[in-house]
């Protein structure tokens, strides 16, 4: 399964809301992750199974969607969102992830 | 505190051998499924492979761009993941991350608890 990620940049303002799109080349039910990865950093997990915030993440950081179309929310970005954010399916073999959304500061 | 650490990157010939160890602390390694991921220069995340727990039969899933090239092992006696790399090609260079899930419910498939990376560079 493919994951297409959009855009590949964001570039906003700290408080700013940010929209990340993730389309899956087939249906994933609800099974696809968000990760935040910054320079030089392991990937860290943020929402999983579409919509479920990980264990210690903001509740600024909300995911939605479903089979295809799924979306990353960041209400208001603070100073350390700023980073490269990827998503991930587990529906089908192999595991696969996308292309990633750097957001910038503007 | 849970933990992995990788170990064993570094510079190869192209056709070459290397062995990653990942040493878990903090959790019941012998319960865990542990994958591998790795990530070219630049580039995005790419899944590598995994292997089961002993008690849900050891057995091993790679990526295609490495089957029959990459081995994956484990020591739960020593808390250690290993991964096994022959032949190996210049495209193979990446930081390679271990990581697993404490996620019920994700049959192991959302990854958590990662190590900090360990790079490894194929020269030609």
């Amino acid at each position: 399964i493919v994951l297409t990620q959009s855009p590949a940049t964001l570039s906003l303002s700290p408080g700013e809301g940010a929209t990340l799109s993730c389309r899956a080349s087939q249906s994933v039910s609800s099974y696809l992750a968000w990760y935040q990865q910054k320079p030089g950093q392991a990937p860290r997990l943020l929402i999983y199974d579409a919509s479920n915030r990980a264990t210690g993440i903001p509740a600024r950081f909300s995911g939605s969607g479903s089979r295809t179309d799924f979306t990353l929310t960041i209400s208001s970005l603070e100073p350390e969102d700023f980073a490269v954010y990827y998503c991930q399916q587990r529906s089908n073999w192999p595991l696969t992830f996308g292309g990633g959304t750097k957001v910038e500061i503007k | 505190e849970v933990q992995l650490a990788e170990s064993g990157g570094g510079l190869v010939k192209a056709g070459g051998s290397l062995r990653l160890s990942c040493a878990a602390s903090g959790f019941t390694f012998s319960n865990a499924w542990m994958t591998w991921v790795r990530q070219a220069p630049g580039k995005g995340l790419e899944w590598v492979g995994r292997i089961k727990s002993k008690t849900d039969g050891g057995t091993t899933d790679y990526a295609a761009p490495v089957k029959g090239r990459f081995t994956f092992s484990r020591d739960d006696s020593k808390n250690t993941l290993y991964l096994q790399m022959n032949s190996l090609k210049t495209e193979d260079t990446a930081v390679y991350y271990c990581t697993t899930s404490s996620i019920v419910g994700t049959n192991g498939n959302v990854f958590d608890i990662w190590g900090q990376g360990t790079m490894v560079t194929v020269s030609s």
